[in-house]
């Protein structure tokens, strides 16, 4: 049974636009859910963090939870050429802080 | 900046043979994890580590695998007898608690089975 959902893409955005992604997640009881981005060949890198519903904005980047709903997105604004990559949506489960992840959602923005 | 660091980037080995993969997590950070990614697939966790035990395992992490704090800094995970279905990017991750705290990956080893 999966978990984390995301749509793989890819998703194609015009530079300067805002991108958004998606993630949902089956454990009503998870409590921390995480956006990673990853390059080709490297590892993940933290993005953003979110813990409580509602948003959560840090420079370009804005996490949305929706605990209700099993539901959190990205909203990059004023996408860049650099932020193409595969965001990862992690969500924490149990008690040991494992991180369940998404497939990723490829996303291309083009100059 | 703090950051977790992993050597080697790259291992290649023989079918069978056994490697040992090492981390050092970020120093103030209690909690440790190894997560593989099969190339095209999604990370996939494979245990976590506190307070010098296993606190959780995949179905995954069976008894060719084991993990290993041999000092106050590294974090070492061994595969005794590889298989071709090991060959997959092998990431180390460390976080100062076990929820709701950020989780900060080292660069990863890709391993190699031929």
């Amino acid at each position: 049974q999966k978990e984390v959902e995301q749509n793989s893409g890819p998703l194609s955005v015009p530079e300067g636009a805002i991108a958004s992604l998606n993630c949902t997640y089956s454990d009503r009881v998870s409590q921390s859910f995480f956006w990673y981005r990853q390059y080709s060949g490297k590892s993940p890198e933290l993005i953003m963090s979110i813990y409580s519903n509602g948003d959560k904005e840090d420079g370009r980047f804005t996490a949305q939870l929706n605990k209700a709903s099993q539901y959190v997105s990205l909203l990059i604004r004023d996408s860049q050429p650099s932020d193409s990559a595969t965001y990862l949506c992690a969500v924490n489960i149990g008690n040991t802080g494992k991180l369940i992840f998404g497939q990723g959602t490829t996303l291309q923005v083009k100059p | 900046e703090p950051e977790v660091t992993q050597t080697p980037s790259h291992q290649v080995t023989q079918m069978g043979q056994e490697v040992i993969l090492r981390c050092v997590p970020i120093s103030n950070h209690l909690y440790f994890y190894w997560y593989r990614q099969i190339l095209g697939q999604k990370v996939e966790f494979l245990v976590s580590f506190y307070n010098n035990e296993i606190s959780e395992k995949s179905e995954i992490f069976d008894d060719q695998f084991s993990v290993e704090r041999p000092d106050g800094s590294n974090f070492t995970l061994k595969i005794r007898s590889t298989k071709l279905e090991d060959s997959a990017m092998y990431f180390c991750a460390s976080r100062v608690r076990d929820r709701n705290t950020e989780a900060f990956f080292g660069q990863g080893t890709r391993l190699t089975v031929v």
